[in-house]
């Protein structure tokens, strides 16, 4: 049963253009959610986190947005680079910043130049 | 400060075979993580160990293992491998501040024949 879904596998994307990789959760009692993104043979790196008890949060080009209501989260990056490209994971916790994260499958993003 | 690191990076067993994977976290952090990365399944968590106390359990079976010593480095054991314990192990640690944030290793490259 996943708890964490990310539906796109992989996304393509013009380099300057938006990406906008989303993330779906079922469970009601995650309140924290992160997005990691990994490159080939690294391990995943932090990107940006937000609490449930808002719903945007913002760091240079990478915005996270959370719609509680439809148990849904999104990242957005502007404008996007070829650098860009990874794998993204939606992550989320039921226990504030220190419960174990939920990881979804991923989507692959390539931003072509 | 250094990362988190793992070790072997790589390494190739048979079947019914045993493998312990080391991971020493970032200094200063007493929590570790472990998550199991399939082409398929994404990131899955296995388990969390805190102080040396398992505080968080994933759903694999008695086969999946894990202690973590004094100094905050931890071991996982897998026993009676078999063909699709193949994957790359992550480990992962963070501190108890309230960022959340997993710093994760480079994983280790399990391969079972």
């Amino acid at each position: 049963d996943q708890q964490v879904k990310q539906n796109s596998p992989s996304l393509s994307v013009q380099e300057g253009r938006i990406s906008i990789l989303n993330c779906d959760y079922t469970n009601s009692m995650f309140d924290y959610f992160l997005w990691y993104k990994k490159y080939p043979a690294e391990g995943p790196t932090f990107l940006i986190s937000i609490s449930s008890i808002k719903d945007k949060n913002e760091d240079g080009r990478f915005t996270v947005f959370l719609n509680k209501s439809a148990k849904h989260l999104s990242l957005h990056i502007v404008p996007s680079q070829p650098g860009d490209s990874a794998v993204y994971f939606c992550a989320a916790s039921a226990g504030g910043s220190q419960g174990n994260l939920i990881f979804g499958k991923g989507t692959k993003l390539s931003v072509k130049p | 400060k250094a990362g988190v690191t793992q070790t072997p990076r790589y390494l190739i067993k048979t079947r019914g075979q045993q493998v312990t994977l080391s991971c020493s976290p970032i200094s200063g952090h007493r929590s570790v993580s472990w998550y199991q990365q399939t082409p398929g399944q994404g990131l899955q968590f296995l388990f969390e160990y805190f102080s040396e106390t398992q505080r968080n359990k994933g759903n694999f079976p008695g086969r999946f293992s894990g202690r973590q010593f004094s100094n905050s480095r931890s071991e996982m054991n897998v026993s009676t491998l078999e063909l699709g314990d193949s994957a790359l192990y992550l480990c992962a640690s963070r501190d108890s501040t309230n960022t959340g944030e997993l710093f994760f290793g480079e994983g280790s490259r399990l391969t079972v024949l």
